[in-house]
């Protein structure tokens, strides 16, 4: 089956350094890919979206990559702020339609 | 601007019990409609979308239903709550159904007891 995967284990960051979260997807080919940001107990806030024939996007301190070959999305925030602390998610979409497939996302947690 | 609301925020409801949330989406027209459940430390889950008035269709075998009765309104229901429908409930929206950025609402949590 179709699976995201993202690494369970909270990400530890020191403020000003650069957070880099990864996205593995299995058994299909996303032809794009959505980031976004979840903060507790509210919903997701979209972030990024980057196609296939993307290799790179940015916005702000935020950088996402794409490698289609081997299917791995890394998203970098780069001089990270004790704002920057949530879980970030990282749906992916085929062609047909905006089925989104979403994993259980990173925390990252940035310390002053 | 376009907003999405989703009600209630919160409820805590007994097993065998019935459900209705709602959600409504303004300054749009024609937006594609999505309820997601999330569990505690999990994902989100697809259970409906909607492209259009009274189209439903359910990703997931389960004991919900959804209606779609006005072009920016959708409705989560059960006849009968289960222990396994608690959860974090989001509605959302997009404009463009292939790539389209989903506009999630505040989220409703359910407590099934």
């Amino acid at each position: 089956s179709q699976k995201i995967e993202q690494n369970s284990e909270a990400l530890n960051i020191q403020e000003g350094k650069t957070a880099t979260l990864t996205c593995n997807y299995t058994n299909y080919s996303p032809a794009y890919l959505q980031w976004y940001r979840q903060d507790p107990g509210r919903g997701p806030v979209f972030l990024l979206l980057i196609r296939e024939n993307e290799k790179e996007k940015r916005k702000e301190r935020l950088k996402v990559t794409f490698d289609t070959t081997l299917k791995q999305s890394l998203f970098h925030i780069t001089a990270s702020q004790p704002a920057d602390s949530a879980t970030y998610l990282c749906p992916g979409g085929s062609d047909s339609w905006g089925k989104f497939q979403f994993g259980a996302g990173t925390q990252v947690v940035v310390t002053p | 601007s376009q907003t999405i609301h989703q009600w209630p925020a919160t409820l805590v409801q007994p097993v065998g019990s019935p459900l209705s949330l709602e959600c409504t989406v303004e300054g749009t027209s024609n937006p594609n409609l999505y309820w997601y459940r999330q569990a505690a430390g999990r994902g989100l889950q697809l259970l409906f979308y909607s492209v259009g008035i009274g189209q439903i269709s359910s990703e997931v075998p389960q004991n919900l239903s959804a209606s779609r009765p006005q072009d920016r309104q959708f409705i989560l229901s059960s006849k009968k709550l289960l222990l396994s429908d608690s959860g974090f409930y989001l509605c959302a929206w997009s404009a463009d159904l292939i790539t389209g950025e989903l506009f999630f609402g505040e989220g409703s949590r359910l407590t099934v007891l």
